[in-house]
């Protein structure tokens, strides 16, 4: 099993609501990342967890909570968020955080913020 | 400071043409690694490759192969006889060691558009 496993698919909220996003893995990875993607743009790193502890903050605004319960599940908790957060959000996952190991892509949520 | 450059934002070819993705890259580090991906429309990043700064070898997978140039920092991808199924966005990216506690911080370049003609 080689997949990373997010849901939902498509998501749209409110400014005000509450959501969750969820990724899942089951190949022992002990190293599972946030990315954020804007149309027509690259990935960019939002958070990194390794060995279910927060060890990266690119300075990701509040209303982007991250939580990692256990080695495969990360959870990203949304709250007040704003339009211009509106982008694909990629959960990837890798063996470990040495930069050498190679890093596994969910297909992502397309969030919509309205 | 640590870069990725993919000069070639879109590229149109017809089916079983080859073509070739650039990516030039910049570190300081004396070990690093690059990776391709491959972005369908779906929106999953594939993982492609990864090559380590000191494997210059070149790689070949089925139509797929890769040439890792130390000399001028590049690390360019050639489809041979390209398919429709091909088509997607491609991204080269890099990774530093750091001084050996570094994590793994992926620096993407900011893709190619490949679309393969039928």
């Amino acid at each position: 099993d080689t997949e990373v496993t997010q849901t939902p698919k498509h998501l749209v909220m409110g400014m005000t609501n509450k959501k969750s996003l969820k990724c899942e893995q089951h190949m022992g990875h002990r190293a599972m990342y946030w990315y954020k993607q804007k149309a027509k743009k690259p990935p960019e790193l939002m958070f990194v967890y390794s060995y279910e502890k927060l060890s990266i903050n690119e300075s990701v605004p509040s209303r982007f909570s991250p939580e990692c319960p256990n080695s495969s599940l990360l959870n990203l908790h949304l709250h007040a968020l704003q339009p211009e957060d509106s982008a694909l959000y990629l959960c990837a996952s890798s063996q470990d955080h040495r930069p050498s190991a190679g890093m596994f892509f969910g297909s992502g949520t397309q969030l919509s913020v309205l | 400071a640590q870069k990725v450059t993919q000069a070639q934002t879109e590229i149109s070819v017809v089916e079983k043409e080859d073509v070739t993705l650039d990516c030039v890259y910049e570190t300081r580090d004396t070990t690093y690694y690059l990776f391709w991906y491959k972005q369908p429309p779906s929106g999953e990043l594939v993982f492609l490759i990864r090559r380590n700064s000191f494997d210059e070898q070149n790689e070949i997978s089925g139509r797929y192969s890769w040439n890792f140039q130390k000399s001028t920092s590049s690390f360019n991808f050639t489809i041979t006889a390209s398919q429709v199924v091909d088509s997607a966005v491609y991204f080269c990216a890099l990774s530093e060691a750091g001084d050996g506690g570094a994590t793994n911080k992926l620096i993407f370049g900011t893709g190619t558009l490949l679309a393969v003609q039928p």
